[in-house]
């Protein structure tokens, strides 16, 4: 158990909808960067935050946003979805920037369907 | 620009064979490198990684990886494989302290009894 908690596991939506995805990052962990993994594109780098400021952006579309609250966690809001979206999003999150230690602690994913 | 290679999509090996999982970067200077493991249905675990000094790293479950600058390499090795290696195996690596990590396409290893 990586203490990264991420809801909901699984989710089955239609196109044009919009999904909230939630973490909750390891105890005392202050960034948290968010994953798309699929068969075609692999793991995309998505968007980090470190104590409620976005640090760094990767490729995130733009119908894609987040959020980290002061409690730390994160919501990825994904709208207008598309059936390209279906993915696994994953949450991970580290005590600082990743530099000191390199090393992300990954939550078990959310595994998003859009028919 | 930055990225990295991992040649094999897919490699099986029998149980007790060893191992090597290959890794390539592109990058201005030696990143941080590191070697994640995805059981199925799991999100990915830390492995080992390499900052700097010795270029034979030790990680956990019986891994090792050496880092080859001439090579621009970080290949992951286990002398000797048992079945619950079986998992999706991820190089990454990491610039600078304020970059973003970037992950490698990925190697799924299956071990035949």
């Amino acid at each position: 158990d990586s203490g990264v908690t991420q809801t909901p596991k699984h989710l089955i939506t239609a196109t044009g909808q919009r999904v909230t995805l939630r973490c909750s990052p390891r105890s005392g962990d202050l960034s948290v960067y968010w994953y798309q993994q699929s068969l075609d594109q692999g793991l995309q780098f998505l968007i980090q935050y470190y104590n409620g400021e976005e640090r760094a952006k990767g490729n995130i579309l733009e119908r894609f946003s987040a959020q980290q609250f002061p409690d730390l966690h994160s919501e990825l809001n994904l709208s207008s979805l598309e059936l390209g979206d279906s993915a696994l999003y994953f949450c991970a999150s580290s005590l600082y920037l990743t530099g000191s230690t390199g090393e992300l602690f990954f939550g078990e994913g959310s595994r998003l369907t859009v028919l | 620009a930055q990225s990295v290679t991992q040649p094999d999509i897919h490699i099986t090996v029998s149980e007790g064979a060893s191992l090597e999982l290959r890794c390539n970067y592109s990058y201005g200077a030696t990143p941080y490198l590191f070697w994640y493991v995805q059981s199925p249905g799991q999100g990915l675990q830390l492995l080992l990684k390499y900052f700097s000094g010795d270029t034979l790293v030790q990680g956990i479950k019986g891994f090792e990886a050496e880092f080859k600058r001439s090579q621009s390499s970080f290949n992951l090795r286990k002398p000797s494989v048992h079945w619950s290696d079986a998992a999706e195996y991820f190089c990454a690596a990491l610039k600078t302290s304020y970059d973003k990590v970037i992950f490698g396409p990925g190697t799924s290893l299956s071990v035949i009894p």
